[in-house]
């Protein structure tokens, strides 16, 4: 069975620009949760979408979006790209029946130069 | 507010027995969660204990919660050099809406296993 699967894997881009980064939950999971890992923070909760609407979003600023598609896919949109968004930015999937397991996927390295 | 404190760096000898230690403020948790990141890699869920249990021992691995004391604890036995990478604790948030909602993470200890 696959897991989480990220697209890119890499994506440099220009300050100012926007980046959009994708991310196919487990199959059967309807849960997607999205982080930001950037070198000194940590792992940072983004958003969270379940059956297709948004649950739960971190402390992060408007310019960051997503949405979920009814397959549960998922895109996180950055607008107006600044430098510090250089991170990795890790997806996830849950199922609310199994919800207590919470599976990542390899992640997209986004650069903004 | 919520809050997930780990040590950032252990080093241990292979064969030795590893622990890597957590604490949490949110009592309302239900799960607690080990995960593995390896260099330029994602995070593989290790493990996970639910917050009315005390241990969980999975093979190499075994988890202690100390739920009065809001510590927790991962113990790799026979550490190999294939063990050396970051480990992230993290608590899954108050029940929102039944599901488990978003997770709170340490920022990781790095373990290092010598030969």
């Amino acid at each position: 069975e696959a897991g989480v699967t990220q697209s890119p894997t890499h994506l440099i881009k220009t300050r100012g620009q926007q980046a959009t980064l994708r991310c196919s939950p487990i199959s059967g999971h309807t849960s997607v949760y999205w982080y930001q890992q950037a070198l000194g923070l940590g792992l940072q909760f983004l958003l969270w979408y379940d059956e297709g609407e948004e649950r739960n979003r971190g402390n992060f600023p408007p310019r960051f979006s997503g949405r979920q598609f009814p397959n549960y896919s998922s895109e996180l949109n950055v607008n107006a790209l600044e430098l510090e968004d250089s991170a990795l930015y890790l997806c996830a999937s849950s199922s609310l029946d199994i919800s207590h397991t919470i599976y990542f996927g390899e992640g997209s390295w986004l650069t903004v130069v | 507010g919520e809050d997930v404190e780990q040590s950032l760096f252990l080093s241990v000898r292979e064969g030795d027995s590893s622990v890597i230690n957590c604490t949490y403020t949110d009592s309302s948790s239900t799960y607690l969660y080990w995960y593995k990141q390896e260099p330029g890699a994602g995070l593989q869920l290790l493990t996970y204990i639910f917050s009315n249990m005390d241990m969980k021992q999975d093979q190499r691995l075994t988890v202690l919660l100390n739920k009065k004391d809001k510590h927790l604890s991962l113990r790799i036995a026979d550490t190999q050099t294939g063990d050396s990478a970051i480990y992230f604790c993290a608590e899954s948030q108050a029940n929102y809406g039944g599901s488990q909602g978003n997770l709170i993470f340490g920022k990781g200890t790095k373990l290092s296993v010598k030969p």
